[in-house]
This record gives structure tokens, sequence and C-alpha cells, in this order.
């Protein structure tokens, strides 16, 4: 079964440092979204990616946080500097369509860890 | 009117019994109404999801009801399951255009075996 994947599954890292994830989707899926999820709350769209442009960044802190889909099909999430309010699962999704009513199918996420 | 409110927290409920969670929302945009079950440690994973020209979808022991005009929704689980124990998000989107999920903040259920 076709599934998104993610990695590594698990970072700890020093705040300040640079922290980067890795997303790759389901084959054919042209839509792509990092969500980040706190312990206790519901996913958050950080960035959504049409093929390899943007379409909503609008709840991404720009200052630290950077998203890529060169090729439009895996993408790059990365922090720098980390802060210790960072810490949480980054949650990779694609869906096949461009339309928000299309099934989005979500990784099982990175948890990170900021200390 | 981007929020989708989400209630009970947390549930606890008998083997066998009814587990339902509720959801609301204010965007009047939104027809595309997914619900999410998420394990410890895993992503979540569609459960069942409902458009708004239906007032109620059943999909197995899982039926979501759809009030419009109430701006409303909820997930009943019946014969509820040791194995149904996990948090559910209910989220919000439209059905056309390049939209963003919106999610509830989530209720962990715990079945009682």
């Amino acid at each position: 079964e076709a599934e998104v994947a993610q990695s590594p599954r698990y970072k700890i890292t020093e705040k300040s440092q640079a922290v980067a994830f890795w997303c790759d989707p389901i084959s054919g899926h042209a839509t792509l979204y990092w969500y980040r999820q706190i312990l206790g709350q519901g996913p958050e769209l950080l960035v959504q990616f049409q093929d390899e442009s943007v379409v909503d960044d609008s709840q991404l802190p720009k200052d630290r946080f950077s998203a890529e889909r060169l090729k439009g099909v895996d993408s790059t999430l990365k922090i720098q500097p980390a802060e210790l309010g960072d810490s949480a699962m980054y949650l990779c999704a694609s869906s096949w369509g461009a339309v928000g009513g299309t099934e989005a199918f979500f990784g099982q996420g990175t948890r990170l860890t900021v200390v | 009117q981007q929020q989708v409110k989400q209630s009970p927290q947390s549930l606890i409920v008998q083997k066998g019994g009814i587990s339902i969670i509720n959801c609301a929302y204010e965007n009047t945009a939104f027809d595309y109404f997914p619900w999410y079950q998420q394990f410890p440690g895993k992503g979540p994973a569609l459960l069942i999801a409902i458009r708004p020209d239906v007032s109620e979808k059943k999909e197995g022991r899982f039926t979501i009801s759809f009030n419009k005009s109430a701006k409303q929704f909820s997930l009943h689980i019946m014969d509820s399951q040791p194995g149904d124990s996990a948090t559910y998000f209910c989220a919000a989107s439209k059905a056309s255009g390049t939209y963003k999920y919106i999610f509830g903040t989530g209720t962990r259920l715990k079945v009682l075996a």
C-alpha cells in the first residue's frame, strides 16, 4: 500500500541549531502539505504546495522556517535556528488533487524535541 | 471564521457503547468535512467524510451526522471497541480550489474493555 514517507522519525536538537525534515509523498500526488501538531492539539498547516509551487504559507514563520519542493515530488522543511517552542510533531501529507475536498494521506511524522 | 470547535476533549466509553464527538464551524464556505483517527505515534488517517448535500453518512460502525443550518457535525461510533481507542479530529475544508484543512483540537477516546 502506498504511503507518505517521512524521515527522520525522531529528532533531538539543541536550541539555535538547524534541523531539516524530509517527506516523500505518494506517487502521483500533486498536493503536499506540511503540518505542525503540538501535543494535545490538532494539526496546523505550515505550508501547502501544488506541484512545486507554494499555494499557502501564511502560517509559516518565515524568519526561521523554509520549505521547498524543487521538482514537485519530495519536499524538505527546514528550521534555522530552532527554538524551544518548535518542539512538536511535524506531519507531511499529500493528496492527488488540488482541491481541498480530496483525501489527505498523512505520514507518520517527525517528532522534534528542542533542548 | 476559520476555527473548527471540537468537543469533548476526552471521552471514556464502555465496550459496546456509543461514542459521540461534536464539531462546530463558522465559515459557511466550508463544504467538505472529514474525520481523522490518530493512534499514538502515527499520523492521522481518514476515517469518514461528508459533504453538506446529505445529512448523514454511515460506514460500518461509524456515522457522521451533519446539520447545515446549525453549522454542526458529529461522529457517532456504534458498538465502540477497545481498538477504537485513539484521538479523533474533525476537519473542514472547501471542496474546490486549493484550500487547506482546518482541524479541530481533537478528542481522546478511551473504550474500556
